[in-house]
């Protein structure tokens, strides 16, 4: 199974600012996923990152909010603009491996807007 | 729109016990179902996957069970233990398309 991990762990911001976090992981994967999941809810997508190409984002997510790195096949990051308490979340990175799709988290990244 | 269901939402028992964690889903065209645990504060570990194919999938003390067209999955623990305290996700991957759809769980808690 693939091992990721995130930087930073935590962090607390505030409005206004941005913050990029980082994923890596052990191994080569095409595809690198980027959630979000809020106070009490469930996860969400947010965009999917393809080394080399524009990341796709899901509906109710933009560029412009949520922009996505993806320099080559073992890291990707993404940045939370222009901050608002709203963006106070869990930020996850995954990725998916073998044949049969199983799919794997990244700790997270906490993330608290004050 | 994939929904995605987890009952109860909340479960508090005594070590030793077995239970049942029940997931349900609307739209049956899946590719696969995950179960995921979440410690508080951390990131998620796959704890079991079924294909849409399958019927169930066992580790150790955990029994996941998939009924696709009813749109149904349970997942079983034997012999809780406190360890197994933490969040129960289910998971769901359409025919299309790469997002998962999750519930929004089950916090466990088993006490001593």
């Amino acid at each position: 199974s693939a091992v990721i991990s995130q930087k930073p762990s935590r962090d607390i911001c505030q409005r206004g600012t941005s913050l990029t976090i980082q994923c890596q992981v052990d191994s080569q994967v095409t595809m690198m996923f980027w959630y979000r999941q809020q106070p009490g809810q469930s996860l969400t997508l947010i965009a999917t990152a393809n080394q080399g190409s524009e990341a796709t984002y899901e509906s109710g997510f933009v560029i412009d909010k949520f922009p996505i790195s993806r320099p080559n096949l073992t890291f990707s990051t993404l940045t939370v603009s222009n901050m608002s308490p709203e963006d106070s979340s869990i930020y996850l990175c995954s990725v998916r491996q073998g044949g049969n799709y199983e799919q794997y988290f990244g700790p997270g990244t906490r993330l608290t807007v004050t | 729109k994939q929904e995605v269901t987890q009952i109860p939402a909340a479960l508090s028992v005594p070590e030793g016990e077995n239970l049942v964690l029940n997931c349900s889903f609307t739209d049956s065209a899946i590719y696969n179902l995950q179960w995921f645990r979440q410690d508080p504060g951390k990131g998620l570990t796959s704890l079991l996957l079924i294909q849409s194919s399958q019927r169930e999938q066992t580790s150790g003390r955990l029994n996941a069970s998939l009924d696709k067209s009813s749109g149904r999955s349970t997942l079983y623990i034997a012999a809780s233990q406190p360890g197994d305290s933490a969040t129960y996700l289910c998971a769901v991957r359409p025919d299309s398309g790469y997002a998962l759809n999750f519930g929004k769980g089950t916090s466990l808690l088993v006490t001593p």
